[in-house]
């Protein structure tokens, strides 16, 4: 099975500061994917990077992805309060039956 | 305004009952899924629906069982319902069984 798994369990910035959060996975992967989620709501996607590319951009996030390693992360530039959220990393199958790590919080304080 | 719907928000029951979750979606997807997500445990895949056929299952136990009245419906009953089974039950949909789900607030069960 493919199992995504972020390499940290609390991270905490200041606004304004940039922020990684990692992942890493087992097993090859066609496609990888970011989701952010707030408090009291569902996961919302964020980035899908497909096993080809290297990195994507969604305006102040970044993935990238390095299937030699096995491995993905996710940079946050600029951060604000707003992106105080729990980010999570996925790997998927057929039927979209994605399998999420544990995820990493994110605190952004002012 | 939410696109897709699921109710009750907050449901408590108590051990041995049956309750129901609801979700609709209005996003106009033809796929439709259900995921765990507990304490214990990461987001978890449950069941996904495609044009209201079920296509995969990874509930071990047959006391979950998914219900698809209407394209956009695919409600969850629970039976006998088991202080373990307490978890947000989050619904989820997309085009076409692509990779990118959308989710929605989910309902947070409490048995006690």
């Amino acid at each position: 099975s493919q199992l995504a798994e972020e390499n940290l369990w609390a991270l905490s910035v200041h606004e304004g500061e940039s922020v990684t959060v990692n992942c890493s996975y087992k097993t090859s992967i066609t496609a990888l994917q970011w989701y952010r989620q707030k408090s009291g709501e569902g996961p919302a996607q964020l980035i899908l990077i497909r096993s080809n590319e290297r990195e994507k951009r969604n305006g102040r996030l970044r993935a990238t992805l390095d299937t030699s390693s096995q491995s993905s992360s996710l940079s946050i530039t600029a951060t604000r309060c707003e992106d105080t959220a729990v980010y999570f990393c996925a790997t998927g199958g057929s039927n979209a039956k994605l399998t999420f790590g544990k995820g990493t919080k994110l605190s952004v304080k002012s | 305004d939410p696109k897709i719907i699921q109710k009750p928000k907050y449901l408590v029951a108590v051990t041995g009952s049956e309750k129901i979750l609801i979700c609709e979606q209005y996003l106009g997807h033809n796929a439709m899924y259900w995921y765990r997500q507990s304490a214990k445990k990461p987001l978890e895949f449950m069941f996904s629906y495609s044009y209201q056929k079920l296509m995969d299952n990874q509930t071990a136990s047959s006391r979950f069982q998914p219900q698809s009245s209407k394209k956009n419906h695919l409600d969850l009953q629970i039976t006998a319902l088991k202080p373990d089974d307490s978890a947000t039950y989050f619904c989820a949909s997309s085009q076409d069984r692509q990779n990118t789900l959308y989710f929605g607030a989910g309902t947070r069960l409490s048995v006690l």
